[in-house]
């Protein structure tokens, strides 16, 4: 198994160009969620899914849209860039939500200048 | 609102020289608490799920505690190969979906 796989690596943006990051995962869960880490901060969720079809806003959604078609793919979708947006995405699954430990992505690395 | 802090922000230790990370939370009933293990430029690695004040877990050098208001994670002899970020995040027992939240980690630098 590939477990959470993300792309891009790293990207770099101009302020007010859109993008969308892709996250696939092979272990048919359920759960998957896109956080964003500031140097020196904490994790900070995004956007969260709880299956196909589903979607459920986070601690930090604004700037941000998400779509579930399938099971296996969760991409985050930034309209209209802006500086505060530069940081680390990392997109993780889950088999439930109560008591699983969640599986990381490598993550993205985004510059918006 | 549920908070998670962690102390200390940055560990430096020499080879061999064991420590203790701290979590403390405050959280509406405690669902779980997890441990991960991040790499520089790396995605967040599991360690360890606690549920209930009392319990232990332990994984090589590592042990992991917990408490009605914090958790420790012990490290034991510790090796170069251990340094890293620790973080530390609650799920909230309510009703519904209740996302993690994490701390803002302790960066733990092992020197040999």
């Amino acid at each position: 198994n590939a477990g959470v796989t993300q792309t891009p690596k790293f990207r770099i943006l101009k302020i007010g160009q859109s993008m969308t990051l892709q996250c696939t995962q092979d272990m048919n869960h359920n759960y998957m969620y896109w956080y964003r880490q500031d140097p020196g901060m904490g994790l900070k969720l995004i956007y969260y899914s709880v299956g196909a079809g589903i979607t459920d806003k986070g601690e930090v959604p604004n700037g941000y849209n998400v779509s579930r078609s399938t099971t296996e793919d969760f991409p985050l979708r930034l309209e209209l860039a802006a500086p505060s947006q530069t940081s680390v995405y990392f997109c993780a699954s889950s088999e439930g939500q109560a008591y699983n430990e969640q599986f990381f992505g490598p993550g993205t690395r985004l510059t918006v200048l | 609102e549920d908070q998670v802090t962690q102390s200390p922000e940055a560990l430096r230790l020499q080879e061999g020289e064991s420590s203790s990370l701290n979590c403390s939370y405050t959280v509406s009933g405690l669902r779980g608490l997890f441990w991960y293990r991040q790499d520089p430029g790396k995605g967040p690695e599991f360690l360890f799920t606690l549920y209930s004040a009392g319990e232990e877990k332990e994984k090589e050098r590592l042990k992991a505690t917990l408490t009605k208001k914090e958790s420790f994670l012990h490290i034991t002899a510790p090796k170069p190969e251990d340094s890293a970020t620790y973080l530390c995040a609650v799920q909230a027992s309510v009703p519904g979906n209740t996302p993690f939240v994490f701390g803002k980690g302790t960066r733990l630098s092992v020197i040999a």
